[in-house]
């Protein structure tokens, strides 16, 4: 059963700082991984999706790394910005299994 | 291109009735997935459904039953409700085969039972 842990669960840094939030799965036979971004009480906006065959990929001052032999992936934030607090969660989609499995997030503060 | 919308907004309920919740997919995709997000955690996978037929399923009691229309629009159906189905849904949409089916969601609906 794949499980999906997102290590800390909150985080604050001063803006303009570079940071990387962590996400660790346990079954590395995934199809892709993606990280969304929530906003207190909405929905999930999705900000990069990385396939299996991929090691990383790049919006803006995201980028997204993908290890699965150690089971990991990586979303780092380039020049933090208070708009950027919100809660990250990444989620695995595997081979043969429709759903997305998610961590529980991380937490970001971003403080000005 | 529209996104994926959701209604209502919010709800309130008691336990025991009976609650519908509607979910329209972004323009050009055929598939719908449908998520349960209590609070601090994240999204748990109900069901999805692809050319209106159920296409994979969570963990979830059969109280929890859906609906996809041939506009690809859905319905999810909550029976007898629990206290413990309050929670945040979500819908997300995707287009099957494309950018690895991709999930795009909805703002979600905020299910309250007193």
């Amino acid at each position: 059963k794949q499980e999906v842990t997102q290590i800390p669960a909150a985080l604050s840094v001063p803006e303009g700082e570079n940071l990387v939030l962590n996400c660790s799965f346990t079954d590395s036979a995934i199809y892709n991984l993606q990280w969304f971004r929530q906003d207190p009480g909405k929905g999930l906006t999705s900000l990069l999706l990385i396939q299996s065959s991929q090691r990383e990929q790049t919006s803006g001052r995201l980028n997204a790394s993908l290890d699965k032999s150690s089971g990991r992936s990586t979303l780092y934030i380039a020049a933090s910005q208070p708009g950027d607090s919100a809660t990250y969660l990444c989620a695995v989609k595997d081979f043969g299994n429709e759903k997305l499995t998610f961590g529980t997030g991380t937490r970001l503060t971003i403080i000005p | 291109e529209t996104g994926v919308t959701q209604s209502p907004t919010h709800l309130i309920k008691t336990r025991g009735q009976q609650v519908t919740l509607r979910c329209s997919s972004q323009s050009g995709h055929n598939t719908v997935s449908w998520y349960q997000q209590a609070l601090g955690q994240g999204p748990q996978f109900i069901f999805q459904y692809y050319r209106e037929e159920e296409n994979g399923r969570g963990n979830f009691p059969p109280r929890f039953s859906g609906l996809q229309f041939p506009n690809y629009s859905s319905e999810l159906n909550v029976n007898a409700l629990e206290l413990d189905d309050s929670a945040l849904y979500l819908c997300a949409s995707s287009l099957s085969g494309y950018r690895g089916n991709e999930q795009f969601f909805g703002p979600g609906t905020r299910l309250t039972v007193l």
